[in-house]
């Protein structure tokens, strides 16, 4: 069964610190992995997206690292802000199905940062 | 850009009334739009797949009669609860795929607020 755990599962820091949030999967066969930004009450925003091929990829503060040998993925960030307060998913998708166009996801459940001043 | 725009961002019906959620894809065409249904401090979870002009794929454990799916056109999906309960409340998020689909990218809506009394 395709699945997606992250840790922590919630995580406090002080506004300007850094914090790194893990993510393990065992998606087969693996397509590629996203993590996304979920403000409460609104719709996921893309972070990253990285392939098999790929194994770091930055977004200004965001950094996210990926090790397809042990299906693991961290996000890091830096300097944190007041507006970081979200929840961060990681998100794996399987390869396109067939000769179909579209390839599942499996959502983790999330990991709840906020950002005290 | 790539945005998605839902329509009604929160909705409150009685219980046994209908109510339609729209997904538009602004800028670009969609070949397949994504509904989510999420429910308080848990993740995305995949209701069903909608490709343009045919019929939508659901997921295990949901109704396809109770949550209608239209897919019309390559730029508007729409979602229909139907004969609505108190337990279908919840947040609906709808995502799109580009059109040809170059990338891996699914672009999300803000998500939909809905709310049976």
């Amino acid at each position: 069964k395709n699945q997606v755990e992250q840790s922590p599962q919630s995580l406090i820091i002080l506004e300007g610190k850094n914090c790194t949030l893990q993510c393990n999967y065992t998606v087969s066969p693996f397509s590629n992995l996203r993590w996304y930004k979920q403000d409460t009450g609104r719709g996921p925003v893309s972070l990253t997206i990285m392939t098999f091929s790929e194994n770091t990829k930055s977004n200004g503060r965001y950094t996210a690292t990926l090790d397809a040998d042990t299906k693991q993925s961290s996000l890091h960030i830096t300097a944190s802000q007041l507006s970081d307060s979200a929840s961060y998913i990681c998100v794996v998708s399987a390869s396109w199905a067939g000769g179909t166009s579209y390839g599942k996801l499996t959502f983790g459940q999330g990991t709840i940062l906020t950002v005290h001043p | 850009g790539a945005v998605v725009s839902q329509h009604p961002s929160w909705v409150i019906c009685k219980s046994g009334t209908s109510v339609k959620i729209e997904c538009r894809s602004l800028d670009f065409q969609a070949t397949t739009m994504f509904w989510y249904r999420q429910f308080p401090k848990q993740s995305l979870m995949l209701m069903a797949t909608s490709n343009e002009g045919s019929k939508a794929t659901y997921e295990q454990g949901v109704e396809k009669d109770k949550f209608l799916i239209n897919h019309a056109s390559l730029t508007l999906s729409t979602l229909t609860v139907t004969s609505a309960h108190p337990e279908d409340s919840s947040f609906y998020i709808c995502s799109a795929r580009k059109f040809p689909a170059a990338s891996y990218e699914q672009y999300f809506g803000p998500g939909t607020r809905l709310t049976v009394t």
